[in-house]
């Protein structure tokens, strides 16, 4: 159980273009996502939290009009890389949370390299 | 600021040994902790979640809180090369929508 995905696995995309990543709950309904990333031999860094149906809430120093985010359904989330730029290219991680116990449960990540 | 901190490692123990790592945290309300395990280049996997003071095990695993001195361990016993990973402590913040904040993590490497 417990079983979070993310889609694409990796996306090699042109400065100046915007890419989506979806992440979805497969077996369980996520009251809460959240959007982390992570450069290379680095820490975990939260991006944003998002409930369903309400806005998400953006950690400091993170552009909520850059990284947009949209959580349609108990089971979907997605994260828009606006106008990317090759430093934003990075390891972005989603996870889902239940609400009870506060364990998050990660997806396997997205590798996204702007070129 | 709520922190959590961990030595960085890396933390070498033969095959075998017990592995014994360790976390402090800055949130005195904080009621529940875990532990996530990263391979190099993979995203972080849940091993063990522990809620009240004293021992959890699970396998080879066992989680320890001591809420009074803001401590929590994860001791591995019988190392094995598959378990050379990092490995981070998180704390979720007391009233804040399951957010985690995760330590830096320790690096761990069995040797054979």
């Amino acid at each position: 159980g417990a079983v979070v995905s993310q889609h694409p696995s990796w996306v090699i995309c042109k400065s100046g273009t915007s890419v989506k990543i979806e992440c979805r709950s497969l077996d369980f309904q996520a009251t809460t996502m959240f959007w982390y990333r992570q450069f290379p031999k680095q820490s975990l860094m939260l991006m944003a939290t998002s409930n369903e149906g309400s806005k998400a809430t953006y950690e400091q120093g993170v552009e909520k009009d850059k990284f947009l985010i949209n959580h349609a359904s108990l089971t979907l989330s997605t994260l828009t890389v606006t106008s990317a730029h090759p430093e934003d290219s990075s390891f972005y991680i989603c996870s889902a949370s239940t609400g009870t116990g506060g364990e998050q449960y990660f997806g396997p990540g997205t590798r996204l390299t702007v070129t | 600021q709520k922190e959590v901190e961990q030595n960085s490692g890396p933390l070498s123990v033969p095959e075998g040994a017990i592995a014994s790592l360790n976390c402090t945290y800055s949130d005195r309300g904080s009621q529940s902790f875990f532990w996530y395990r990263q391979y190099s280049g993979k995203s972080p996997e849940l091993i063990m979640s522990i809620y009240s003071n004293g021992d959890k095990e699970d396998g080879r695993f066992t989680a320890q809180l001591n809420k009074a001195s803001q401590y929590v361990s994860l001791l591995i016993r019988d190392s094995q090369p598959s378990d050379s990973a990092t490995y981070l402590c998180a704390f979720s913040i007391s009233g804040g929508y399951n957010k985690l904040i995760f330590g830096a993590g320790t690096r761990l490497a069995v040797h054979p």
